[in-house]
C-alpha cells in the first residue's frame, strides 16, 4: 500500500462550484500534514497546514481524520485561479516528508 | 516576503559530468531539504539538512549524491557523475522548525537539470 493516496482526477468543475479532495495515508505515525497546490512546471507552494480540530482560510477548508487516516480539502466557490494540481504532505515526525502525486483541478468559466 | 531562491533555473550537462545546484534557504529557518520532481510524476524527497548534517535521506539520495553547506547562506546539492535518470526539477526547501506550523516548507522556483 502506498504511503500517501491521492485521486490523480482530473476534477473538472465550474467556476463557483464546491470540489473536495482526500487523501488517504498509511503510517499511523504521521504526525503533521499539509497541503500544497503546485501550478504546472512551478514549484510547489503551501495552501495551508491541516489540524485535527479542522481548519478554514477563506474559502479552503481542511479536515484530518486521523482514525480513518485520511485528510481532506473543501475548496468552496471554485475560481478560474484554483486550477492546479493539489498535493497531500505529510511527516512522519522525523525529517522525511512524503508527498501524494497530486489531483488535478480545472475550473471551467 | 521572504522567499527561497536557486540557481540556476536551468542546466544541461553531459552525462558523467559533475554538476552543483545552488539554494539560498529562507534566512531565519534552520532546516534544509532537497526534493526532485520527474517530469510528470510526483515530488521525491531527497534529504534533510539541520545544524551542518544531513538529518535524513531517502534511498535515491545514494554515494552520487551530497549536500552541504559552504556559508552562512547557501545550501549546495552536487551530483559527482549525472545519470540519464538525474533529469529532472530539483526542488530545495526550507523550514523554521519541526512541529506543527513550524514545519510549514517553502519551496525555491526550482532548477531544471537536463542530462544528455
Amino acid at each position: 500500500r502506498k504511503e500517501v493516496e491521492q485521486d490523480p482526477g482530473p476534477f473538472n468543475v465550474p467556476e463557483g462550484a464546491t470540489v473536495a479532495f482526500n487523501c488517504t495515508y498509511s503510517n499511523s505515525a504521521s504526525q503533521s500534514f499539509f497541503w500544497y497546490r503546485q501550478d504546472c512546471r512551478k514549484e510547489p507552494k503551501l495552501l495551508m497546514s491541516v489540524y485535527s480540530s479542522g481548519n478554514e482560510d477563506g474559502r479552503f477548508t481542511a479536515q484530518l481524520n486521523r482514525a480513518s487516516q485520511y485528510i481532506s480539502l473543501l475548496i468552496r466557490d471554485s475560481k478560474l485561479s484554483d486550477s492546479a494540481t493539489y498535493l497531500c504532505v505529510m511527516h512522519t515526525g522525523g525529517f522525511k516528508t512524503i508527498f501524494g502525486a497530486g489531483t488535478r483541478l480545472f475550473v471551467k468559466a | 516576503e521572504p522567499e527561497v531562491t536557486q540557481t540556476p533555473s536551468h542546466q544541461v550537462t553531459q552525462m558523467g559530468q559533475e554538476v552543483i545546484l545552488r539554494c539560498v534557504p529562507i534566512s531565519n529557518h534552520l532546516y534544509f531539504y532537497w526534493y526532485r520532481q520527474i517530469l510528470g510524476q510526483k515530488v521525491e524527497f531527497l534529504v534533510s539538512f539541520y545544524n551542518n548534517e544531513i538529518s535524513e535521506k531517502s534511498e535515491i539520495f545514494d554515494d552520487q549524491f551530497s549536500v552541504e553547506r559552504p556559508d552562512g547562506s547557501n545550501f549546495t546539492l552536487k551530483i559527482r557523475s549525472t545519470k540519464l535518470e538525474d533529469s529532472a526539477m530539483y526542488f530545495c526547501a526550507s523550514s523554521e522548525g519541526l512541529r506543527g506550523p513550524n514545519y510549514e516548507q517553502y519551496f525555491g522556483p526550482g532548477t531544471r537539470l537536463t542530462v544528455t
